[in-house]
């Protein structure tokens, strides 16, 4: 069964820093990945994925993510973190359908 | 562009009462879910349609109810309703399959409806 799991309920960083949002990954055959972000009282957005290629994956709102087989990870990244990036992210990958992980929390204090 | 509308938002049932959650696209998506979110627990499929005339169950399908008479809409119903379906639920649509690499289109998700048995 494919699964993803998100080891941190919840991230906290300082506007400015780096931030990163951890996932990794159990899937049978080549991984196809997601990342989604869910601001309050609204439904889950893409913001990107990984099919194959390269391990650095660009995505919207100057997010990215790092595809590591060796360590079968799936981290969310962004060199800068904005207030306006707090919210709750989801790492999730695709079988037959969607399947998400618990998400995290994360909250960027000024 | 509306995308995928949900109805109602908010909603309170006593146990054992029944209501439908409405869903609509406007994308002329083929594919809709419904989905349950519970904190810490991610979202969890409850139903998904590949077409008009076509659903099948996902991970959690018992307590409710699904049909696809339009590719517009997909309707979810609770029949009896239990404390335990106290949850947010999200539609959601695609143009293609989650699996396909090809295609790969996102899923769009509607905003949701807060509802709560007791």
């Amino acid at each position: 069964a494919q699964s993803v799991a998100q080891p941190e309920d919840q991230v906290n960083v300082a506007e400015g820093n780096p931030l990163t949002v951890k996932c990794t990954y159990s899937v049978s055959g080549n991984p196809y990945l997601f990342w989604y972000v869910q601001y309050p009282n609204r439904g889950l957005q893409f913001l990107l994925k990984y099919i194959t290629g390269d391990n650095l994956v660009k995505g919207s709102y100057g997010f990215e993510a790092e595809f590591n087989k060796s360590q079968t990870s799936f981290h969310l990244k962004k060199p800068s973190a904005l207030v306006s990036d707090s919210a709750l992210y989801f790492c999730a990958t695709a079988g037959n359908m969607l399947t998400f992980g618990g998400g995290t929390r994360l909250m960027v204090k000024p | 562009n509306a995308g995928v509308t949900q109805t109602p938002k908010f909603r309170i049932l006593k146990i054992g009462q029944s209501m439908t959650l409405q869903c609509a696209q406007d994308m002329n998506h083929n594919y809709m879910y419904w989905y349950r979110q519970d904190p810490g627990m991610g979202l969890k499929l409850i139903y998904y349609s590949v077409g008009a005339g076509i659903t099948d169950k996902g991970e959690v399908p018992n307590g409710y109810n699904v049909s696809r008479s339009t590719t517009e809409d997909f309707p979810l119903r609770l029949e009896l309703a239990a404390p335990s379906q106290t949850s947010v639920y999200f539609c959601a649509s695609s143009y293609s399959p989650p699996f396909d690499r090809v295609k790969n289109s996102p899923l769009h998700f509607g905003n949701g409806t807060r509802l709560t048995v007791t």
